[in-house]
């Protein structure tokens, strides 16, 4: 079974600046999608950045940024000039090829400092 | 009106009683799934349904049972609520035809309290 590894319980950022939360993973699988979702007080998941395994490429989404690296089985997440908006939990989450079901890690909290 | 919605959004119950958490979407998925969100564990997959006849255990079923009454409709019931079963729960769908994107799409969650 895949597992999703966030090892940071929780982080802080001064605003306008830039932080990483990183991410790791355990699979046997190829062809497989990793995802970042915010949780912020509301409780709503929102979907912030997703990657493809098979694209050597890092997603972007504004200022939010991955790095992945597959063979290290790494994705971090990058917020650059970060924003009071941006505090939240953010969870890590594999989807692989059982179909659309998420694994998820345990999260990390987000606190952005003014 | 939001696309996944979920009733109720706050329940306190008591040990012992039978609780159903009732999700609706009009999104016109076929996939439904139910997660459990404690803190530290991220969510926990209960069950899923990739259609109104296939339903399945996640990683955690124990305890609960589920019923897709509709395409739109997909509950979750504690036949027996326990303190341990304290958790928010999500409600959430996607389209088996969007499989390269795999993105869910959630509810705003149930918090449940079993005292």
């Amino acid at each position: 079974a895949q597992t999703v590894t966030q090892s940071q319980p929780e982080m802080s950022v001064q605003e306008a600046e830039t932080v990483t939360l990183s991410c790791t993973y355990d699979t046997s699988e190829s062809d497989y999608y990793l995802f970042w979702y915010k949780q912020p007080p509301s409780r709503q998941m929102i979907l912030v950045i997703r990657q493809e395994a098979y694209k050597q490429q890092n997603a972007t989404e504004n200022r939010f940024s991955v790095n992945f690296q597959k063979a290290a089985k790494s994705f971090s997440l990058k917020i650059s000039d970060s924003q009071l908006g941006d505090a939240a939990m953010y969870f890590c989450a594999y989807n692989g090829n059982a179909g659309n079901m998420l694994t998820f890690g345990g999260g990390t909290r987000l606190m952005v400092k003014p | 009106d939001a696309d996944v919605t979920q009733t109720p959004r706050n329940r306190i119950t008591k040990t012992g009683k039978r609780i159903m958490l009732e999700c609706s979407q009009t999104k016109g998925h076929d996939r439904m799934y139910w997660y459990r969100q404690d803190p530290g564990l991220g969510l926990q997959l209960i069950y899923y349904s990739f259609d109104v006849k296939d339903i399945n255990k996640g990683e955690i079923s124990d305890g609960y049972s589920v019923s897709r009454q509709a395409q739109a409709k997909f509950s979750l019931s504690l036949e027996s609520a326990i303190p341990n079963q304290t958790a928010l729960y999500f409600c959430a769908t996607s389209d088996s035809r969007d499989r390269v994107a795999g993105e869910l799409f959630f509810g705003e969650g149930s918090r449940l309290t079993v005292l």
